[in-house]
């Protein structure tokens, strides 16, 4: 949906370093969330955020941190990253809250290679 | 607490014959149930929702699912597969007020010619 979009759409990285994936949106959504995709599991809640100054912690939230600059923005950062957070991740939005029936739509995905 | 089950990570079927793919929740509250596709190198794509109107859903591409409260299921089908609709699907439960959502771990289709 080209509406939800993420950068980078692919990222090799160093143990140790840190990045960024970046999210943003044109939905009007007030909520977002941070999803990983790993083979075999679907997908697992990083974490999700409700408003500009609403931060929650999902399944998944060790090593992992947020911040969410503006409405349309949400970012997840990697402080210090290894191997086994090597996966697909998807940001989504959620029309819930603004009359809508708690549909979520996806961004394409940021495809993450940890070496 | 509230968590989806998809039965069998693979299913293969023939072009024209059903699709039928499985999924069973459990939440301690009405649901509201989802399926999503993801074609190869893509996000997901809603196919169709539960929200507590009518049991009988119909989505996109000619899939359809089926609430049944008493078998906590919400089965996937189609009368006749595409090869187009060879991708991955994903089953999610939610609820009006708990604000999340819980996927399943996902079934791959395959069509055969």
């Amino acid at each position: 949906d080209a509406d939800v979009t993420q950068t980078p759409r692919n990222r090799i990285t160093k143990t140790g370093k840190r990045i960024m994936l970046e999210c943003s949106q044109t939905k009007g959504h007030d909520r977002m969330y941070w999803y990983r995709q790993d083979p075999g599991l679907g997908l697992r809640l990083i974490y999700y955020s409700f408003d500009v100054k609403d931060i929650n912690k999902g399944e998944i939230s060790d090593g992992y941190s947020v911040s969410r600059q503006a409405q349309a923005k949400f970012s997840l950062s990697l402080e210090s990253a290894i191997p086994n957070q090597t996966a697909l991740y998807f940001c989504a939005t959620s029309d819930a809250g603004t009359g809508g029936q708690e549909t979520q739509y996806f961004g394409p995905g940021t495809r993450l290679l940890v070496l | 607490a509230q968590s989806v089950t998809q039965l069998g990570s693979h299913v293969s079927v023939s072009e024209g014959a059903l699709v039928l793919l499985r999924c069973n929740y459990s939440s301690s509250v009405p649901p509201y149930l989802f399926w999503y596709v993801q074609y190869p190198n893509q996000g997901l794509q809603l196919l169709l929702k539960y929200t507590s109107a009518a049991t009988l859903v119909k989505g996109i591409n000619g899939f359809e699912a089926e609430f049944k409260k008493s078998e906590t299921s919400f089965h996937l089908t189609k009368p006749s597969a595409h090869m187009s609709d060879a991708a991955e699907y994903f089953c999610a439960v939610s609820s009006p007020n708990f604000n999340k959502f819980y996927f399943g771990s996902g079934t791959k289709l395959n069509v055969k010619p």
